[in-house]
């Protein structure tokens, strides 16, 4: 079935580190592949997104290209700030499938220190 | 404009009690899923709704999880006999996607459930 797998955390890093966190995917199809964050006291919002092969998301800062010879999307930053704090998830779903739920990885929790 | 707001933020019932949440999806979204997310977890799908039609229920854990859409815009979800296990934040998301799986999900605050 379709699965996602990321790094586990918890991720520590100091202020203006490169951050990278790893993703990889099981898929049947052609999937939509999403990063989304969870701040402190917050609901999940959605960080970047790529719906096809090659494609690069970005936003804030962050990027994730869409690799499917490797079925990978790993997130990278290359300047983290303290409010970047946060647990991101990858997550993917299946286009053309019936519904299009996300399949969420269990979420790496980033802490950066001043 | 205003986002998904699902209510109750926080519940607590009694092992053996019904509970009942509620989710107001961003008005016109077609689409609306519901979650549940474990402390430590990531989210896991539940059941979705395309306007008022539920079309997948697969992950809903057991029968005494029951969803509703009547209208094709808030939608309950209806938890009967609650258990210890079903302690976990639900999450409600709703999008504009008609299937393809491409569109962002905008997912509302969630409800802890804490079942004593």
């Amino acid at each position: 079935g379709n699965s996602v797998t990321q790094m586990e955390g918890p991720v520590t890093l100091s202020e203006e580190a490169f951050l990278t966190i790893n993703c990889t995917y099981t898929a049947t199809g052609y999937p939509s592949l999403f990063w989304y964050v969870q701040y402190p006291g917050e609901g999940l919002q959605l960080l970047l997104k790529a719906t096809k092969a090659d494609d690069k998301g970005s936003n804030k800062g962050f990027e994730a290209t869409y690799r499917k010879e490797t079925t990978s999307f790993h997130l990278e930053k290359g300047s983290v700030q303290v409010s970047d704090s946060a647990v991101y998830f990858c997550a993917l779903t299946n286009y053309g499938g019936s519904q299009g739920n996300l399949i969420f990885g269990k979420g790496t929790k980033l802490s950066v220190k001043p | 404009g205003a986002g998904v707001s699902q209510s109750p933020r926080y519940k607590v019932a009694k092992r053996g009690q019904d509970v009942a949440l509620r989710c107001d999806p961003i008005s016109g979204h077609v689409s609306l899923f519901w979650y549940q997310q474990a402390l430590g977890q990531g989210p896991e799908f539940l059941t979705y709704f395309q306007n008022e039609a539920q079309l997948d229920k697969s992950g809903l854990p057991s029968d005494r999880f029951f969803a509703e859409r009547p209208e094709g815009s808030v939608s309950t979800l209806k938890i009967q006999r609650t258990q210890q296990e079903d302690s976990a934040v639900y999450l409600c998301a709703s999008s504009t996607d008609r299937g393809l799986g491409s569109d962002t999900q905008y997912f509302g605050p969630g409800t802890r459930l804490t079942v004593l």
